[in-house]
């Protein structure tokens, strides 16, 4: 059974710590999405990559936080230094992207990554 | 900018009744439209999806959706609600024009279906 896997589940951490969230996209999938989730906010659209290149990272503080695809098996989410107002779900998502630019509206996610920073 | 709007923070509904969460769109051109769920604690799924055709989309486990041109709105609908149907539900639109077309999401609607 095909799914996004993200680690850490839980994490808190300190105000001023680093913090990477890892996510493992379905296989055959070339998109992959970064949300976040609060309360407050809803979901926010953080950054998201084509075939590993990034198309929109503006929703992303630029300052604390970064996005990456080393490879077509892993996106990383960096924040450093972490802040409280970080404290939210981060969720990853995949899809196959259409030639065109499309895709096919579904995405899949991951369970979420639930960071506190105290 | 495309958007949607779910202009309500949570529905309540008994179980077997008919039930209905409301989305509305702002999109220039034709919308790509789309229904998902979370439950607590864990990742969005997709429920169903509107590019073109019939107005009548069916998705997964009973639900249905409406879109409706003319008021701009895309409800989703089930016609008796299970109290397995608790969840938190959420309209999304993807911009067609926008290389990579990412999904943009409502703010959610809560549904809390009582036995």
């Amino acid at each position: 059974d095909a799914r996004v896997t993200q680690t850490p589940r839980d994490k808190v951490t300190e105000m001023g710590q680093e913090v990477t969230m890892r996510c493992q996209p379905i296989l055959g999938h070339n998109t992959v999405f970064w949300y976040r989730q609060t309360m407050m906010q809803g979901l926010e659209l953080l950054a998201y990559f084509r075939n590993r290149a990034p198309l929109d990272d503006s929703g992303m503080p630029k300052d604390r936080f970064s996005a990456e695809m080393p490879d077509a098996t892993l996106a990383t989410l960096k924040i450093q230094p972490s802040e409280p107002r970080d404290s939210a779900v981060y969720f990853c998502a995949s899809t196959r992207g259409l030639a065109g630019g499309t895709n096919t509206g579904e995405l899949f996610f991951g369970e979420g990554s639930r960071l506190t920073v105290l | 900018a495309q958007s949607v709007a779910q202009p309500e923070d949570q529905v309540n509904v008994a179980e077997g009744n008919p039930l209905t969460v409301k989305c509305t769109y702002s999109v220039s051109g034709n919308p790509y439209l789309f229904w998902y769920v979370q439950y607590p604690n864990r990742g969005l799924q997709f429920l169903l999806k509107y590019i073109t055709g019939d107005n009548l989309v069916k998705g997964s486990y009973g639900f249905e959706a409406e879109f409706n041109k003319s008021q701009t709105s895309f409800h989703l609908k089930k016609p008796s609600a299970l109290v397995s149907d608790s969840a938190l539900y959420f309209c999304a639109t993807e911009d067609p024009y926008n290389q990579g077309g990412k999904l943009i999401f409502g703010q959610g609607t809560e549904l809390s279906v009582k036995p």
